[in-house]
């Protein structure tokens, strides 16, 4: 079984400040890890994903998120936030290889940016 | 780039009635998926279809749901006797096969409510 865990329901960072939004999972191989975005009454949106390699994924919108697999951990930073990345953030996992084509995603953390 | 759309955004019914979701990929994807996604979670898994064939269904996929891609194209989600435990977001998405972690892209979501 994969899983996933995003163990803050909500993040308050400053705008200008650095922002990081904690994910850690749980697969029985090798991961590939996902991020995405969910703005008010709408789908999800891409973010970023670490398929293997470089332990540092850049994505959209200047976010990035780094791979750590001694800590089964994949968390979402930021150097400096905006107003505007206020949203719903989802990571997801799916093995790599010998099992579903579909990733489970986590419960989601709310990102709140303040002026 | 026309992107994942779904139709209707909004449906509210009566329990007990029949509803139909209907979902258009991004054209040159193969796969297509859908989601449920309640209040203060992540999307869950309901099924996933690649070109016409449904290779996977969720356990959370009662014998009240069912989907459909006819063509290989677009695909419809049918709840039939709707009860009100069935009110939630459900999300389509659309991905390319591919050798690697394949990218899904999300819909803006049907939001259901059950009266």
């Amino acid at each position: 079984a994969q899983s996933v865990a995003q163990p803050e329901d909500q993040v308050n960072v400053a705008e200008g400040n650095p922002l990081t939004v904690k994910c850690t999972y749980s697969v029985s191989g090798n991961p590939y890890l996902f991020w995405y975005v969910q703005y008010p009454n709408r789908g999800l949106q891409f973010l970023l994903k670490y398929i293997t390699g470089d332990n540092l994924v850049k994505g959209s919108y200047g976010f990035e998120a780094e791979f750590n697999k001694s800590q089964t951990s994949f968390h979402l930073k930021k150097p400096s936030a905006l107003v505007s990345d206020s949203a719903l953030y989802f990571c997801a996992v799916r093995l790599a290889s010998g099992g579903s084509y579909i990733p489970t995603f986590g419960r989601g953390t709310s990102l709140i940016v303040h002026p | 780039d026309t992107g994942v759309s779904q139709d209707p955004r909004h449906k509210i019914t009566k329990r007990g009635q029949n509803v139909t979701f209907r979902c258009d990929p991004i054209s040159e994807h193969n796969r297509l998926y859908w989601y449920r996604q309640t209040l203060g979670q992540g999307p869950e898994f309901l099924t996933y279809f690649q070109n016409e064939a449904q290779l996977e269904k969720s356990r959370l996929l009662s014998d009240r749901f069912s989907a459909e891609r006819p063509k290989g194209s677009f695909s419809t989600l049918e709840i039939q006797r709707t009860e009100q435990g069935d009110s939630a977001m459900y999300l389509c998405a659309s991905s390319l096969a591919t050798t690697g972690a394949e990218t899904q892209y999300f819909g803006p979501g049907t939001r259901l409510l059950v009266l």
